[in-house]
């Protein structure tokens, strides 16, 4: 089975840095993602990780570590359309397609 | 491109009474994914087609929820007769074959809010 745990709420001042920490428990692991949910809205992809390290994309960062089952998502120079629900999702070996989700963390950003 | 969309956007129904959701993926996505988020808790896998066969329905709840993809294009899922709780959001998110993309992400459509009342 997959323990997928994050923070629930998180609040940051605009341009700041936020991270959000996911810690999972799983028996056996094919990637990480991480998705951006406005309320009300579709979950959009943001990032993945299938090996150790840091995998940047302009003002967000993702990382992994597979020995620790740990990953986290890093938003930089925050803006207010940033405030959102942040969603980790593990992918499972057994099923290639099968994804397990974290609760979500709701990310607010206040000017 | 149109993303998946999915229909209604939200049903509020009585106890026992049946509804349908719909679900249309990107053209072309051999692969179509039901979840489910029911009160504030973490989306939940349901069930995966590959075109229209059904390749894991693990996640199905019980024999009320009825999926179907005739054609390999859109779905519907059916919930007959609903109960109190059944109520959530449903998700229904679609991607292209594994060798057609580099991370394989599912693309999420808005959701069907179903209400059971």
């Amino acid at each position: 089975g997959q323990n997928i745990d994050q923070p629930t709420e998180m609040t940051a001042t605009e341009g700041a840095i936020v991270q959000i920490n996911c810690t999972y428990q799983t028996s056996g692991f094919n990637g990480l993602f991480w998705y951006q949910q406005h309320a009300g809205e579709a979950p959009t992809f943001l990032s993945y990780n299938v090996l150790d390290g840091l995998e940047e994309k302009g003002r967000f960062s993702s990382f992994l570590s597979r020995s620790k089952g740990y990953s986290y998502l890093l938003l930089k120079e925050l803006q207010m359309k940033d405030s959102a629900s942040y969603l980790c999702a593990v992918r499972h070996l057994s099923n290639d397609y099968k994804l397990s989700f974290g609760a979500g963390t709701t990310v607010t950003v206040r000017a | 491109e149109a993303g998946v969309t999915q229909f209604p956007s939200h049903s509020v129904i009585e106890k026992g009474q049946t509804v349908t959701l719909r679900c249309d993926p990107i053209s072309g996505h051999d692969n179509l994914y039901w979840y489910r988020r029911v009160m504030g808790k973490e989306i939940k896998f349901l069930l995966h087609f590959v075109k229209e066969s059904k390749q894991d329905e693990s996640g199905m709840p019980n024999n009320r929820f009825l999926a179907e993809r005739t054609g390999g294009t859109y779905s519907t899922l059916k919930v007959q007769p609903a109960e109190l709780e059944d109520s959530g959001v449903y998700f229904c998110a679609s991607s292209q074959r594994p060798d057609l993309g580099s991370y394989n992400e599912q693309f999420f459509g808005p959701g069907t809010r179903l209400t059971v009342l």
